[in-house]
Parts: structure tokens; sequence; C-alpha cells
């Protein structure tokens, strides 16, 4: 079975830039993935950073942006900021109504 | 604003079933299908799959097919989930999700609720 891959964890310096994939283990994302990003911090419900690859909703800011690239889609994060020290997860449409997280992303600040 | 209230905290014995549930409220309830999703104790998020709710037909994701069992009832605005047959590793936090937008294939989980924790022991 396919699964959506991720980096485990990642660290960046505050103000700093930081970029995180979202893959599938077999084929490749596209904008038919309709990549979404999630940021969710300890003892929080998720919270929606990006949809349809590169759209912020508003109230999430400009420092997080979303894309695809080689095959995969990218979280970037420039300018990182002590509260973005949380864990990230996307979202991939699979096809026939399907959707899969990615394992996330653990982001430490520092 | 769109708000999505989960019912509370369960405590249940292997062998058990649990139902949860999930009040909509700040839209209209059947414009949007609602995503479940299972968090266990220091994992990943697991899409379970999702109910439109207009239709009342649920799509399951492939481990959670069986026990899993998705409904709403509109006249209260309300979407459930009910896990029959309870086992310790379904102990975990259950989130749902309203879709962004809706009936296109792009529209996925946007509004969360705060999430229910079942635990089983």
């Amino acid at each position: 079975q396919t699964v959506v891959t991720q980096e485990p964890s990642f660290s960046v310096s505050p103000g700093g830039t930081v970029t995180v994939t979202c893959g599938l283990s077999s084929g490749s994302v596209s904008i038919n993935s309709y990549p979404n990003w999630y940021q969710q911090s300890p003892g929080q419900p998720p919270r929606t950073l990006i949809y349809n690859t590169n759209t912020r909703p508003s109230g999430v800011p400009d420092r997080f942006s979303g894309s695809i690239l080689e095959n995969k889609a990218v979280l970037t994060i420039a300018g990182a900021q002590a509260e973005d020290e949380c864990v990230y997860y996307c979202a991939l449409y699979m096809g026939s109504g399907i959707w899969m997280f990615g394992g996330g992303t653990k982001l430490t600040v520092l | 604003q769109v708000h999505l209230e989960q019912s509370g905290s369960e405590v249940k014995k292997p062998g058990a079933s649990v139902k949860i549930s999930c009040k909509g409220s700040g839209y209209i309830f059947n414009g949007y299908s609602l995503n479940w999703v299972r968090q266990a104790p220091g994992q990943g998020l697991e899409w379970m799959g999702r109910i439109d709710t207009n239709t009342g037909n649920p799509t399951y994701a492939q481990a959670f097919t069986g026990r899993f069992v998705f409904s709403s009832d509109t006249s209260v605005n309300t979407a459930f989930l009910e896990i029959n047959s309870l086992q310790p590793d379904d102990t975990a936090v259950y989130y749902c999700a309203r879709d962004r937008c809706k009936g296109a294939t792009g529209c996925h989980a946007f509004y969360w609720g705060q999430g229910t924790v079942v635990n089983v022991s």
C-alpha cells in the first residue's frame, strides 16, 4: 500500500528557513493530490495551514507557503519563530474519495 | 463562525462499544462532509474516512472497515462515530473535521473539533 512520506524531524534556527516535504512511497505528488498542510501543537487539534497546494487560509502568517517541487509537496517556513515549534502534517488525496496523512514532521526551533 | 463540538472523554472496557458525537454549528450542516481522524498517544494523524452529511453515505479508509461506523443526524446537526468491539489499541483522540468546501474533489478537513479521548482498558 502506498504511504505518504515526511521527514520525521527538522531543526531550524530562529529566523531561518525550513522546507518540509511530503511525498509518496510509490508515485508522484501533483496538484491533483490537493496537498493540505496542518500544524499541531501539543494537546491541541490540528490547524489548517495550507490547502490545495499553496493557498493560505486567512489568519495564517505569510511566512508559511506551499508548493510542489520534484514530485513532492513542500511546506516552506521562512523566518521561523519560536511558536512554529510544532508538528506538521501533510494530507494527500489518493483517489476514489480516499485521503491519507503523512507521518508528521516535528520541527524544533533553536 | 464554523464550530464543531465533540462529546466528552470515554473510558471503556475491551469488547465494549462507544459512540462519540460531533455537533456542527455556524453553517448549513448537511452542506459539507465531515471527516474522522484518529490520533493514538504520541502518534500521528490517521484519516479514518468521512461521511457525506447530505446523503449519509460513508467512505472508510482501508484500516477502518468493519468495526467503525459513521452516521449523521441532520435534525440535530450531528455526526457520530461508533466503534464496536473496542480493543486497547483503539485508545486515541478522535477528531472530527469539516471539509473546507462542498462536493469538489479537493475539499478536505479544514475546521476541526476539539477531539474526544477514548481510553480502552
